[in-house]
C-alpha cells in the first residue's frame, strides 16, 4: 500500500493556468508538508500543516495555496503558473512534532511552458 | 536559523572505493540530523538518523557536535548506491526539516 500518494505524477501546462496537485496519506499522521525540488535539486519546504492548521509557510508566493480538508489530505493549488514554478513537488507526512520520520510521496513533476 | 551545508554537488567514486559525503550544519541548540536518499526519479527515503546510530545499506554517519558535522560514510561503494543524498536537520519539537543542497553520488563500475 502506498503510504503517501500524489497526483498527478506528471503535469505539463501553459503559463497563466491554474493547477492543483493532490496528496493523500494513509499512515494516520497528523502533519503534512509540501516541498519543492527545483532543477538544481535544491529541496525546500513550502508549507506544513498540523491537524489541518497551517504551521509553516516559507515565503511562498500567495499564488500557492495549500488546502487541507482533513488530516489525511493536503492539496496544493497554484494560480497563474509561471515558468519558474517548474519543479518537482513532494508531499510528505509525519506524526506529531519531535523525532518522527517524515515519509515522502513520489513527487509531482510540474512543467510550465 | 539553522543551516545545512553539503559542499560537494557531485561525488564520483569507483566501485569498491570508500565513500564519504560531507555534511555540516549550523544551529545553536541540539539538532536532530538525518540522511535522505533519492534514487533516480523516485521519492526521498530516509536512510538513517543520528539518534538511531544504525547502519543502513552499509552506510553510517556519526554526529560530531564539536565540528558540527554529520558525514555519511560507506567503506565500499556499490553501483546501486548511485543516487542523490540529502543531509537534513530538524530542531527538536518542530516539524520543519531543513535540507542541504544535496550531493549526487556516482559510483563508476
Amino acid at each position: 500500500d502506498t503510504a503517501v500518494s500524489q497526483s498527478p505524477k506528471y503535469l505539463v501546462t501553459q503559463m497563466g493556468n491554474d493547477k492543483s496537485i493532490k496528496c493523500e496519506q494513509n499512515l494516520g499522521h497528523d502533519t503534512m508538508y509540501w516541498y519543492k525540488q527545483d532543477s538544481k535539486k535544491f529541496l525546500k519546504i513550502m508549507f506544513s500543516y498540523n491537524n489541518k492548521e497551517l504551521i509553516i509557510n516559507e515565503t511562498v508566493p500567495n499564488r500557492f495555496s495549500p488546502k487541507s480538508p482533513d488530516k489525511a489530505h493536503l492539496n496544493l493549488h497554484i494560480n497563474s503558473l509561471e515558468l519558474g514554478d517548474s519543479a518537482v513537488y513532494f508531499c510528505a507526512s509525519s506524526q506529531g512534532q519531535g523525532r518522527n520520520t517524515i515519509y515522502f510521496g513520489e513527487g509531482s513533476w510540474l512543467t510550465v511552458v | 536559523a539553522q543551516r545545512v551545508t553539503q559542499p560537494e554537488k557531485l561525488l564520483s567514486v569507483f566501485k569498491g572505493a570508500p565513500v564519504e559525503l560531507k555534511c555540516n550544519y549550523s544551529y545553536s541548540g541540539s539538532p536532530e540530523l538525518f540522511w535522505y536518499v533519492q534514487y533516480s526519479r523516485q521519492r526521498l527515503q530516509l536512510l538513517l538518523r543520528h539518534i538511531s546510530r544504525e547502519s543502513i545499506k552499509g552506510f553510517t554517519a556519526d554526529l560530531n557536535k564539536g565540528e558540527t558535522s554529520f558525514h555519511l560514510k560507506k567503506p565500499f561503494a556499490q553501483e546501486e548506491d548511485s543516487a542523490m543524498y540529502y543531509c537534513a536537520l530538524r530542531v527538536w519539537g518542530y516539524q520543519k526539516v531543513t535540507f542541504g543542497t544535496g550531493t549526487k553520488l556516482q559510483v563508476i563500475p
